[in-house]
């Protein structure tokens, strides 16, 4: 069984960092890539960017390119998405999917809930 | 980036309707579309792959059409169940976009 396995919630300062992951197992994790997705407060979901696991090849949306950063472990099975100074607008729920190049994704991690708050 | 457009934004509907949900792109994706289901507090689940391709597990109300630059989800008889936002993301190109969803609620 497929199954994307997300960090917990967590509360943080205006400019703290963070790392959040999503584990993947049930499959070969290098095949397929994984993105993440934002969904602020009551809003629709965006996508934020996605990496290749196999050779670590990154693309970003407009949007969060310089705003985070998503890298993979390989040996691990598992994608991060990390912050180096979080504002109070990351507020949000995040979450990792997987899919492949002809594809749409199939398979979603159960959310992370990230509150950045003074 | 390929711009998404979903309509309506909202509807409201009885049990046993025939709903309808339009996604257009602003240029021509082939059949690079996915339709996902999200209800509150939950992960987005895949309904439709490829604009039309029933997702394994997924009740054969739902039917998805479309190619090039319109797409269209339907359920042929609205239940309970399916009273949720509905969102279109496309796949052709990076970055991947989403529509900015559809909410159905009861009438």
């Amino acid at each position: 069984e497929v199954q994307l396995v997300q960090s917990g919630a967590e509360v943080k300062k205006p400019g703290e960092s963070l790392k959040i992951s999503c584990k993947g197992s049930g499959y070969s994790f290098t095949s397929y890539w994984i993105g993440w997705v934002r969904q602020m407060p009551g809003k629709g979901l965006e996508w934020m960017g996605i990496i290749y696991p196999g050779d670590s090849d990154t693309r970003y949306s407009p949007s969060f390119q310089g705003q985070v950063t998503i890298s993979a472990d390989k040996s691990i099975s598992t994608a991060y998405l990390q912050w180096s100074s979080l504002k109070a607008s990351d507020t949000a729920m995040y979450y990792c999917a997987r899919g492949n190049s002809s594809s749409s994704p199939s398979d979603w991690g159960q959310g992370t809930l990230v509150t950045v708050s003074s | 980036d390929i711009q998404m457009t979903q309509s309506p934004s909202s509807l409201s509907a009885s049990v046993g309707d025939r709903v309808t949900i339009t996604c257009r792109a602003s240029q021509g994706i082939r059949n690079d579309l996915g339709w996902y289901q999200q209800k509150p507090g939950k992960a987005p689940k895949r309904l439709i792959y490829a604009a039309s391709s029933l997702q394994s597990g997924v009740p054969s109300r739902f039917s998805g059409s479309g190619s090039g630059t319109e797409f269209t989800l339907t359920i042929s008889s609205l239940q309970p169940e399916d009273f949720a936002t509905y969102y279109c993301l496309q796949h052709n190109s990076y970055p991947l976009t989403f529509g900015p969803g559809t909410k159905v609620d009861i009438k």
